[in-house]
């Protein structure tokens, strides 16, 4: 089993939808969790941190399920600019980055 | 500030060949780590340095090491280069050592092609 899961998508949406995906992982000792936002052919930066008790960030929202071992991404009024690869990331001693799950944001 | 700067940008070698790959981090970090992120895949962690000394290592082989600078910067090595070491190999630099902050700054990347 892989250390951490995600859906890979596409989710393609229109312009104000909102989207949600989630993703797994497999060492309940994990200890941090992070969104990284990824577009096309550059590098991975910091979207969001997620905190046990959800957390929100203009119009995303993060949330833990620490008994089922997941995090989700919500996001809401998608805009254009939201089409991107979101990375899931699981903290133990190491940053585990899942492979990604990809949106796209149609006009 | 200058961020984190990598060096080449683009590389193709052939099946056997080594490469060596730079990393400068953003100014004041002491960590730096290494990621290769093939195609489709998110990144997979290679090597992580603190303070000169390695902090942590990735399930590559032995093919691959790294070292940290006195000044932090950082180098890559890869030996007998494989057609599926391809990829875009990301070094990413934090102030500290620890992993609780889970912020990482990403260079652009080298992108390898192995022929």
């Amino acid at each position: 089993r892989k250390e951490v899961e995600q859906d890979p998508g596409p989710f393609n949406v229109p312009e104000g939808a909102t989207v949600a995906f989630n993703c797994t992982y497999s060492n309940s000792a994990s200890q941090s969790f992070f969104w990284y936002r990824q577009d096309c052919r550059k590098e991975p930066k910091l979207l969001m941190s997620v905190y046990s008790s959800g957390n929100e960030d203009g119009r995303f929202t993060a949330q833990l399920n620490r008994a089922s071992q997941y995090i989700s991404l919500l996001i809401r009024d998608s805009k254009l600019s939201d089409s991107a690869t979101y990375l899931c990331v699981v903290v133990d001693y190491k940053l585990s980055f899942g492979a990604g799950t990809t949106v796209t944001v149609r006009a | 500030d200058a961020g984190v700067t990598q060096s080449p940008t683009h590389l193709i070698k052939t099946r056997g060949q080594h490469v060596t790959l730079r990393c400068s981090p953003i100014s004041g970090h002491k960590s730096v780590s290494w990621y290769q992120q093939v195609l489709g895949q998110g990144p997979q962690f290679i090597f992580q340095y603190y303070e000169k000394e390695e902090r942590g290592r990735g399930n590559f082989p032995d093919r691959f090491s790294a070292r940290q600078f006195p000044n932090y910067s950082s180098e890559l090595n890869v030996n007998a280069l494989l057609l599926g070491d391809s990829a875009l190999y990301l070094c990413a630099s934090r102030r500290t050592g620890g992993t609780n902050t889970g912020e990482l700054f990403f260079g652009e990347g080298s992108r390898l092609t192995v022929l």
